[in-house]
């Protein structure tokens, strides 16, 4: 079946444009996450839905990166006036119910560079 | 504080040998799961085996197995019988309510670079 997908794999922004980023998560699947992943570092935690509910955004990085799962399937990775710092690799991730809902699935991720 | 330490940067390691690559992690809670995940250059996660604070067993998947040391806070991945399509990184992950991911979200080490060579 079709993993979990994410658009576009590549954005290149200048200072202080906003960007939006797409994940398509494995379909059925409830729970929902983004990370970040600078280079040559481990993944870092930003937030985490339930269905349409953001339980936990607790690494966004500051107010301006904003997640969102309207209808409980695809989310939106928005980040505003994008600085330097923000390049990365953003992951998403989603995870079923049940006897291994432990696992999570993780897309290719969309590498931003931000000149 | 770190709470995922891999303290091998990179490994080189002849083709057909076993591999282990070192993770020590640091947690108060008592309940908490462990991973590893697979990077290829590719840059995809790929999760490869979970365990869990309370399995009373290592965890095993194919060639995979995690040497669980829990009051060593120690969860070596151990590969055996290396291919050259091993060669990646590798990422040892923990969920904890208190890690820094959320009650759901990974907090990863930095990673090992694992180079198979023929």
């Amino acid at each position: 079946g079709a993993g979990v997908s994410q658009s576009p794999r590549y954005k290149v922004a200048k200072r202080g444009q906003d960007v939006a980023l797409r994940c398509d998560p494995i379909s059925g699947h409830v729970s929902l996450f983004w990370y970040q992943q600078a280079l040559g570092q481990g993944p870092e935690f930003l937030t985490y839905f339930q269905n349409e509910a953001q339980l936990d955004k607790s690494g966004l990085p500051s107010d301006r990166f904003f997640a969102e799962r309207p209808e409980g399937s695809v989310s939106t990775l928005k980040i505003q006036r994008t600085q330097q710092e923000d390049s990365a690799v953003y992951l998403c991730a989603s995870s079923p119910l049940g006897d291994r809902s432990y696992e999570q699935y993780f897309g290719p991720g969309t590498r931003l560079t931000v000149t | 504080a770190q709470k995922i330490t891999q303290t091998q940067p990179g490994m080189f390691v002849q083709e057909k040998e076993a591999v282990t690559l070192d993770c020590t992690y640091d947690t108060s809670d008592p309940s908490y799961g462990l991973f590893w995940y697979k990077q290829p250059s590719s840059g995809e996660m790929i999760f490869l085996i979970y365990q869990g604070s309370y399995d009373q067993q290592n965890a095993t998947e194919g060639r995979y197995s995690l040497n669980f040391q829990k009051a060593r806070k120690s969860a070596n991945l151990v590969i055996s019988a290396s291919q050259l399509g091993d060669s990646a990184m590798y990422f040892c992950a923990m969920r904890d309510p208190y890690s820094g991911g959320g009650a759901d979200g990974l907090t990863f080490g930095k990673g090992t670079h694992l180079i198979i060579q023929p």
